[in-house]
């Protein structure tokens, strides 16, 4: 089976750095995404990672460790409308995400 | 390109009837095609997958004859929630893929269902 954690919420300073971490306990491994999530819409991706190391994407990075089951993504020079809630989910067999249960972004000013 | 359409964005229906959600891979062939629900505040939980030509595989506690799925072309996959019950009130979510093992999943807009 599948176990993905990551905390429910955090907040963060308007133009600050902020890291969310992911760890995962999986029967099998092919890839793990990062997606965000404003309320009430349907999820967006933002990253893939499936060998170890940091992917850069702008202002968002992902960073994986497969021998840590580890995962984070960081978000540079955050801006108010990065609020949002942000899913871990990796892929297993048959290209099937399971889902961490999200973490509720609150950028303040 | 990726792009993936929901129809319709909201519903609201009586307790007792059907609801038909339809779900487009708009520019790409989705052999693939994803089923979530998500309860407010909540994850996204995967119900079902469906490949293009065959029936779809439902997750552990999710009822085959409750939600009909179809996914009868490349583009195109249906979710029917039958006899609708208060309960079933939720957001419902597609995503496609190409297919093949590595591909992204790519979200549609969702569907707000109310049953009253």
């Amino acid at each position: 089976g599948q176990n993905i954690d990551q905390p429910t919420e955090m907040t963060a300073t308007e133009g600050a750095i902020v890291q969310i971490n992911c760890t995962y306990q999986t029967s099998g491994f092919n890839g793990l995404f990062w997606y965000q999530q404003h309320a009430g819409e349907a999820p967006t991706f933002l990253s893939y990672n499936v060998l170890d190391g940091l992917e850069e994407k702008g202002r968002f990075s992902s960073f994986l460790s497969r021998s840590k089951g580890y995962s984070y993504l960081l978000l540079k020079e955050l801006q108010m409308k990065d609020s949002a809630s942000y899913l871990c989910a990796v892929r297993g067999a048959g290209n099937m995400l399971t889902f961490g249960g999200g973490t509720r972004l609150m950028v303040k000013p | 390109g990726a792009v993936v359409s929901q129809h319709p964005s909201r519903v609201i229906c009586k307790s007792g009837t059907s609801v038909k959600i339809e779900c487009r891979s708009l520019d790409f062939q989705a052999t693939t095609m994803f089923w979530y629900r998500q309860f407010p505040k909540q994850s996204l939980m995967l119900m079902a997958t469906s490949n293009e030509g065959s029936k779809a595989t439902y997750e552990q506690g999710v009822e085959k004859d409750k939600f009909l799925i179809n996914h009868a072309s490349l583009t195109l996959s249906t979710l029917t929630v039958t006899s609708a019950h208060p309960e079933d009130s939720s957001f419902y979510i597609c995503s496609a893929s190409g297919g093949a093992g590595t591909d992204t999943q790519y979200f549609g807009p969702g569907t707000r269902l109310t049953v009253l």
